[in-house]
């Protein structure tokens, strides 16, 4: 099974605080790279798509890495409605189409 | 637009009952997919499909059948419910390749 692997978390951080999280990915051939948010009990919501050049989006900003394989979301002066769990998504061609794979996720939590 | 709809959102189901899930989006999207979400795993691909009378099985689809007459509506159906298929599911859309996938709001199943 292709695996997209995350920090385990949870991550605590105080209110202002830059965090960083890092996602790994098995399959070198994917092809589209994505955060997701997670609140808790609801739907999974697309935060940005992360492109080879880098990416920012406000106080966010994705990396990727595709000869390390790697993935990075950095959040910038942290508030308390960042608090959700971020989900690293990774998106490659199947036999019929396009699939996407998730890692399990980094629960973030945000203090006053 | 309402974006993509799943009905029922909560449902209780006894061991060897069969139902269907709804789902329909009014984005005209081509890609719709469903997931599993379990404590503890990422979201697991169950079907999928790339456009009206096209479907395909993804990661866990024993237990499930889909279909797709229509581009707006991919309905989920548990054939003979089992405790193992208590979950959250969810489905999403997304308008091509290589694109963020809207999801729905999820329905939680729990199979006594």
């Amino acid at each position: 099974r292709k695996e997209v692997e995350q920090d385990p978390g949870p991550f605590n951080v105080p209110e202002g605080a830059t965090v960083a999280f890092n996602c790994t990915y098995s399959n070198s051939a994917s092809q589209s790279f994505f955060w997701y948010r997670q609140d808790c009990r609801k739907e999974p919501k697309l935060l940005m798509s992360v492109y080879s050049s880098g990416n920012e989006d406000g106080r966010f900003t994705a990396q990727l890495n595709r000869a390390s394989q790697y993935i990075s979301l950095l959040i910038r002066d942290s508030k308390l409605s960042d608090s959700a769990t971020y989900l690293c998504v990774v998106a490659e061609r199947g036999a019929g189409s396009y699939q996407l794979t998730f890692g399990k996720g980094t629960k973030l939590s945000v203090i006053p | 637009n309402a974006g993509v709809t799943q009905t029922p959102k909560f449902q209780v189901l006894k061991t060897g009952q069969s139902m269907t899930l709804q789902c329909a989006q009014d984005m005209n999207h081509e890609y719709m997919s469903w997931y599993r979400q379990d404590p503890g795993m990422g979201l697991r691909l169950i079907h999928y499909s790339v456009g009206a009378g096209i479907t395909d099985q993804g990661e866990v689809p024993n237990g499930y059948n889909v279909s797709r007459s229509t581009t707006e509506d991919f309905p989920l159906r548990l054939l003979s419910a089992a405790p193992s298929q208590t979950s959250v599911y969810f489905c999403a859309s997304s308008p091509r390749e290589n694109y963020g996938y809207t999801f729905g709001s999820g329905t939680r199943l729990t199979v006594v």
